[in-house]
């Protein structure tokens, strides 16, 4: 079954704590993406890559670190210097621009 | 700077009710727009609109891309409850060789019975 794997769906964490989220696909898709949704706000870009051991910035990368050391994986790293991290994650892939995003089911990180 | 704005930002209609919703964008080197919907979890895509005048249609649901004027509208006849979700619009262009699709806020739409 193709598709992409989000673990955790929920994941609570104490203040200052770091905390990474997976996002796995197996889609064969070269780029990845994470947005940011907070409640009734759409989809805010936090970084994306287009290529294994690349990655850009988004809108919102203050806070937040990334890493694709394979084609598959595109984890994302909480840090604690994002003033405030609890929301819903949300990890997409692309093969091209005109194809798409495919989502995957969604991280909901809770700071306490 | 890019962006896309959707209106209105939620709506309330009955059950059999026609809606349509709006989704403009100034985007650089547009390459395509995105409709999705979203039930409290992740979207579920609609439709993917490049060429302006055609219209994309999923059984009560249609949109159509206006790449002149820089919209698109989805709408959603004969509504049921089960429309009830925030309609998402995104919009895919291209900027120094990267590319990036950015979202509109969405539209709430409630659907009463």
């Amino acid at each position: 079954d193709g598709g992409i794997t989000q673990s955790p769906k929920y994941l609570f964490r104490k203040e200052g704590q770091n905390v990474t989220l997976s996002c796995e696909q197996n889609l064969n898709h070269d780029a990845m993406y994470w947005y940011r949704q907070d409640p009734g706000q759409g989809l805010r870009l936090i970084y994306y890559s287009q290529i294994v051991n690349d990655f850009q910035k988004g809108d919102i990368a203050e806070g937040y670190s990334v890493s694709r050391e394979k084609k598959e994986s595109f984890p994302l790293t909480v840090t604690s210097a994002q003033k405030n991290p609890t929301a819903f994650y949300l990890c997409a892939t692309s093969d091209s621009l005109n194809y798409g995003y495919t989502f995957g089911s969604g991280t909901r990180l809770t700071v306490v | 700077e890019d962006k896309v704005v959707q209106s209105p930002l939620s709506l309330v209609v009955h059950e059999g009710d026609t809606v349509t919703l709006n989704c403009s964008y100034e985007v650089t080197n547009f390459r395509s727009l995105l409709w999705y919907k979203q039930e409290k979890k992740a979207p579920t895509f609609l439709f993917m609109l490049t060429s302006s005048g055609i219209e994309k249609k999923s059984g009560r649901l249609s949109s159509i891309l206006d790449k002149k004027e820089l919209f698109s509208i989805l709408n959603i006849t004969a509504t049921q409850t089960g429309d009830s979700a925030v309609y998402l619009c995104a919009v895919g262009g291209t900027t120094s060789g990267t590319y990036k699709y950015i979202f509109g806020t969405g539209t709430r739409l409630k659907v009463l019975a």
